[in-house]
């Protein structure tokens, strides 16, 4: 059973690309996640969605930024016009169910390997 | 606003010893923590989940307590071995369910 993947593991862009990550949840996981870490610092998170739909990106900064998780497909982390501060890992987590108040095995989350983006 | 914390020092020990790391948490109750390792260059990964009304949970040589009171929350690797090395992140579910983590631990065991 494949664990979640991410790709590119690495990326480089220059300032003013931009940058798409892509993140495959574990087979019969439908809640995915993503979450930025700066160097040094605990994981982020940035916004959570369920096929098609966006339950929250509380932690996703409003401008430049878009996630999306189709149908058929990856979920796509996107930044538009990429700048320095950008450069992070970004990692994908996804779960079974959704987050529940008492937290419960089946919406434990587990995390991909990340991408690692630098901005140049 | 809700923090969790933890000791962002690297903690060293020798090889065979107890690991203790420490989570803080202040103005909230979380119903519950979890504990995850993640490697260099790697995601985090899962280890053990605690809820607030479980005082300890053990899984092989890990054991996680949960203090309400203290607001507090303490992992412990023992015999403790080179390959523990890591960082150990805390979390626990924040506004709307998603999860928060502390900044995470830095465990070196020394052979």
């Amino acid at each position: 059973n494949a664990g979640v993947m991410q790709n590119p593991r690495h990326l480089v862009r220059r300032r003013g690309q931009e940058a798409r990550l892509r993140c495959s949840p574990m087979k019969g996981h439908s809640h995915v996640y993503w979450y930025r870490q700066l160097p040094e610092e605990g994981l982020k998170f940035m916004v959570y969605l369920q096929k098609e739909n966006i339950i929250d990106e509380s932690g996703m900064p409003k401008e430049r930024f878009s996630a999306e998780f189709p149908k058929e497909g990856p979920s796509i982390l996107r930044i538009q016009q990429v700048v320095r501060g950008d450069s992070a890992a970004y990692f994908c987590a996804s779960s079974q169910t959704l987050p529940s108040r008492g937290g419960s095995s089946t919406d434990t989350q587990y995390f991909g390997p990340g991408t690692r983006l630098t901005v140049l | 606003s809700q923090k969790i914390e933890q000791n962002s020092e690297a903690l060293n020990i020798q090889e065979g010893k107890t690991a203790t790391l420490t989570c803080n948490y202040t103005n909230y109750s979380p119903a519950y923590l979890q504990w995850y390792r993640q490697d260099p260059g790697r995601g985090p990964v899962f280890l053990l989940l605690i809820r607030e009304n479980e005082k300890e949970k053990r899984k092989e040589r890990l054991k996680v307590t949960f203090d309400t009171t203290l607001k507090q929350s303490l992992f412990h690797i023992t015999a403790s071995q080179p390959a523990d090395s890591a960082t150990y992140l805390c979390a626990s579910e924040a506004a709307g369910n998603m999860l928060t983590f502390g900044g995470g631990t830095r465990l070196m065991v020394k052979p």
